[in-house]
Formats: C-alpha cells, structure tokens, sequence
C-alpha cells in the first residue's frame, strides 16, 4: 500500500537552532498538506500546496516558518529559530484532490523536541 | 476557536462492550465530517466518514451517527476489540468552502481483554 513517507522520524534541537523535516507524497497526489499537532491537542493546519503552489498558508506562522515544494513533488518545512512552544508531532498528509477528507493519507510524522 | 470539541480524553471499555465516542461542532458550515484513528507512532488513518445530508453511516463495526441540530456526532463502535484501543480524532470541514479540516482533539479508547 502506497505511504506518504517522512524523515526523521524523530529530532531533538536546542532553541533557536534550524531544523528541516522532509516529506515524500504518494506518487501522484496533487496535493500536500503539513499539520502540526500539540500533545493533547488535534492536528492544526500548517500549509498547503497544490503541486508547486501554496495555496492556503494562514496559519503558518512566518516569522520562522518556511515551507517548500519545489518541483511539486516532495517536500520541505523548516524552522529557524526553534522555540520551545514549537515541540510537538509534525505530520504531512496528502491527497488527490484539496479538501478530499477521506482521501487524505497521512505520514507517521517528525516528532519534533525543542530543548 | 475550537470548532470541533471532543470532550472526554479517555474512554476505557471492556473487550465485546460497544464503545461511543462523542464530538460536537460549533460551525453551521460544515458538511463533511471524518473520523481518524491513530496508533501511537504512527499517522492518522482516516476511519469513517459522514455527509451532512445523511444522519448515519455504517461500515462493518464502525457506525457514525450525525444530529445536525445538535451539532453532535458520534462514533460507535460494536463490539470493541482491544485492537481498537488508539486515539479517534473527529474531524469536520466544509466542502463548499475553503475551509480547512479542524480536528478535535481526540478521545483516547482503550479496550480492555
């Protein structure tokens, strides 16, 4: 069965270091979402991209957040600096179509330590 | 704005018993609404899902029942089986509009032998 594939799995960084966490679609997904989920809370939107092109990035917050899908393909989201309320399970997820619902398939996700 | 509240953290049933896991919404928009479970280590898998314009869904021993004017859903699940034991997160969105899928906050099941 086709996966959407993330690295690292795991990452620890001390504050205010750059870290970078990279997710690989299902062949042929158009669509690419990155959500951040808070322990004890449900995933939140971070950014997402259709093919090449953000299309909804409002709650990135882009003072230190970068997100990038370069050939439309795979894809990169960065922090620079880390902080510690950034701590929390980051997970990619893509789909055919945007808003599919039930066509989203998730990765295992970066589970992201600031120390 | 939590548009989608998922009330109780835990639930502990025992092996056979049904299981009910509830979620409300706060937005008259939404019309599709998702049902997502997650192993530990491991992403959401999507569940089960219901449109606006039907008040249930069944899939095997998965059932989602939908009270628009209560802005209530639920998830029941019969009979539980310790395999089910995860965390089910409720989802809701709007396929009209350009709304992103808001996520409860989930409701850790465990299932007890």
């Amino acid at each position: 069965e086709a996966e959407v594939a993330q690295s690292p799995r795991y990452k620890i960084t001390e504050k205010s270091q750059a870290v970078a966490f990279w997710c690989d679609p299902i062949s042929g997904h158009a669509t690419l979402y990155w959500y951040r989920q808070i322990l004890g809370q449900g995933p939140e939107l971070l950014v997402q991209f259709q093919d090449e092109s953000v299309v909804d990035d409002s709650q990135l917050p882009k003072d230190r957040f970068s997100a990038e899908r370069l050939k439309g393909v795979d894809s990169t989201l960065k922090i620079q600096p880390a902080e510690l309320g950034d701590s929390a399970m980051y997970l990619c997820a893509s789909s055919l179509f945007p808003r599919q619902g039930s066509g989203y398939t998730f990765g295992s996700g970066t589970r992201l330590t600031v120390v | 704005d939590q548009q989608v509240k998922q009330n109780s953290p835990s639930l502990s049933v025992q092996e056979g018993r049904i299981s009910i896991l509830n979620c409300d919404y706060t937005n008259s928009m939404f019309d599709y609404f998702l049902w997502y479970k997650k192993y530990p280590a491991e992403g959401p898998t999507f569940l089960i899902s219901i449109s606006s314009i039907k008040d249930k869904n069944e899939d095997g021993r998965f059932t989602v029942f939908l009270n628009k004017s209560a802005k209530h859903l639920s998830l029941h699940i019969v009979p539980s089986q310790p395999g089910d034991s995860a965390v089910y997160f409720c989802a809701a969105t709007s396929l009209n509009d350009n709304n992103d899928m808001r996520f409860g906050a989930g409701t850790r099941l465990t299932v007890k032998p």
